[in-house]
């Protein structure tokens, strides 16, 4: 799977959006990108994921860039359960590799 | 539909000692993955099955450490001989299809993790 970079930290207030940057400069046409988050002391879990087209679901929206280089997760209103490490993961489709590559994601705090 | 099981959530072993942690998938799926997360540190990888198969175990230790995914029941993640360095959360996660299968598309639903201490 390609790398991805992400910021170590950010912070939100409470009920203000938040827009979580990835960047994935080697991305290839095949690879599909993942969101995950790990909330304290609990497993991850899926949050979204996209191959070009921005996507919405119940939980929050991803915007991708026109040339795939780059993605943003957006959570409209965070809220103080939406405090944990989120993860931007890249798998590619076609690929024999079944695991998911967690880099160090990004801590996000919730202020009230 | 309930999630992905696994037990015992706490584990307490001395050096030495054997762990068995077995988790439950998803309903219906079939691709059973295993990851540990160190303290302060990320998950990672390190074996997925399929039902009575390893699929890929390149993550494992290359001892102490075995799993298997038999045909009827839960898998099961084997420590032998505990060492303090094994204290860690384990997690499972479960998919209803592997890669070459679309499984890029595919997530990965996760337990809440069994946290072993060594002792």
């Amino acid at each position: 799977d390609a790398k991805t970079t992400q910021p170590n930290s950010m912070e939100s207030n409470e009920e203000e959006p938040v827009h979580l940057p990835c960047n994935h400069s080697t991305i290839s046409g095949t690879d599909y990108i993942h969101w995950y988050r790990q909330l304290p002391s609990q497993g991850p879990e899926y949050v979204i994921h996209g191959l070009t087209s921005n996507v919405n679901n119940r939980m929050a929206s991803l915007a991708i860039a026109e040339d795939r280089k780059s993605s943003t997760l957006i959570l409209h209103r965070a809220t103080l359960r939406d405090a944990a490490v989120y993860y931007c993961i890249l798998r590619d489709s076609g690929g024999s590799q079944g695991n998911l590559i967690f880099g160090k994601g990004t801590k996000l705090s919730v202020k009230p | 539909n309930a999630g992905v099981m696994q037990n015992p959530r706490h584990l307490v072993r001395r050096r030495g000692q054997e762990a068995r942690l077995r988790c439950s998938p998803m309903k219906g799926h079939s691709h059973v993955y295993w990851y540990r997360q160190l303290p302060e540190e990320g998950l990672k990888f390190m074996v997925y099955l399929q039902k009575e198969n390893i699929i890929d175990e390149s993550g494992m230790p290359k001892e102490r450490f075995s799993a298997e995914f038999p045909k009827e029941g839960p898998s099961i993640l084997r420590i032998q001989q505990v060492v303090r360095g094994d204290s860690a959360a384990y997690f499972c996660a479960s998919s209803p299809i592997g890669p070459g299968q679309g499984g890029g598309y595919s997530e990965q639903y996760f337990g809440p993790g069994t946290r072993l201490t060594v002792t």
